[in-house]
């Protein structure tokens, strides 16, 4: 089993409307949660860190699940601009390792 | 602040030709990372250093080298490079361990040929 998988999509979504993509993990003595958002050719940027008690900024929440070990974003509203592929980001805290998921690849149809 | 830098941006390579991939970060950061993207793979760890001092292997370690040359720097080496590390390359670094934001250069966009 990878250690974190994701549907790579592509997800295609009319503008304004809400989407959700999850994220699972291997190992669970996994401690630190991201979402990292990819422009094509770009560098991933931190979109969001994920907390135990969820978080909310803006159209974006973000969920852990510690004992189904995964997590989740919401994009409420979508727009045009989040087009993108959206990175789920897991750190192994006993060695400092930042493991990626493959990433999912969302699309807003105008 | 200019944050992660790497050099070069792009490079073309002959099969069984060597080069190193520069980084650097200003942020004071401690640990550091070399990662490459393939179309459909994501980004797989190469090599990381949690703290000045120390390397350790990722996920896709075979056929490169690094050294953490001090706090900033952290180089990425190819001894032979193979058409199979035909690939973008990027460098991050974090403040302390993963367990906060990384930050990432933008990128070397390397072709073997």
């Amino acid at each position: 089993r990878k250690e974190v998988e994701q549907d790579p999509g592509p997800f295609n979504v009319p503008e304004g409307a809400t989407v959700a993509f999850n994220c699972t993990y291997s190992n669970s003595a996994s401690q630190s949660f991201f979402w990292y958002r990819q422009d094509c050719r770009k560098e991933p940027k931190l979109l969001m860190s994920v907390y135990s008690s969820g978080n909310e900024d803006g159209r974006f929440t973000a969920q852990l699940n510690r004992a189904s070990q995964y997590i989740s974003l919401l994009i409420r509203d979508s727009k045009l601009s989040d087009s993108a592929t959206y990175l789920c980001v897991v750190v192994m805290n006993r060695d400092d390792k930042i493991i990626f998921g493959k990433g999912t690849r969302l699309h807003i149809l105008p | 602040n200019a944050g992660v830098t790497q050099t070069p941006k792009f490079q073309v390579l002959k099969t069984g030709q060597s080069m190193t991939l520069q980084c650097a970060q200003d942020m004071n950061h401690n640990s550091m990372y070399w990662y490459r993207q393939d179309p459909g793979m994501g980004l797989r760890l190469i090599y990381y250093s949690a703290s000045e001092g120390t390397t350790d292997k990722g996920e896709v370690p075979n056929g490169y080298n690094v050294s953490r040359l001090n706090k900033r720097e952290f180089s990425l080496r190819l001894e032979s490079a193979a058409p199979s590390q035909t690939s973008v390359y990027f460098c991050a670094s974090t403040p302390w361990e993963g367990r906060t934001e990384a930050f990432f250069g933008q990128g070397t966009r390397l072709t073997v040929v």
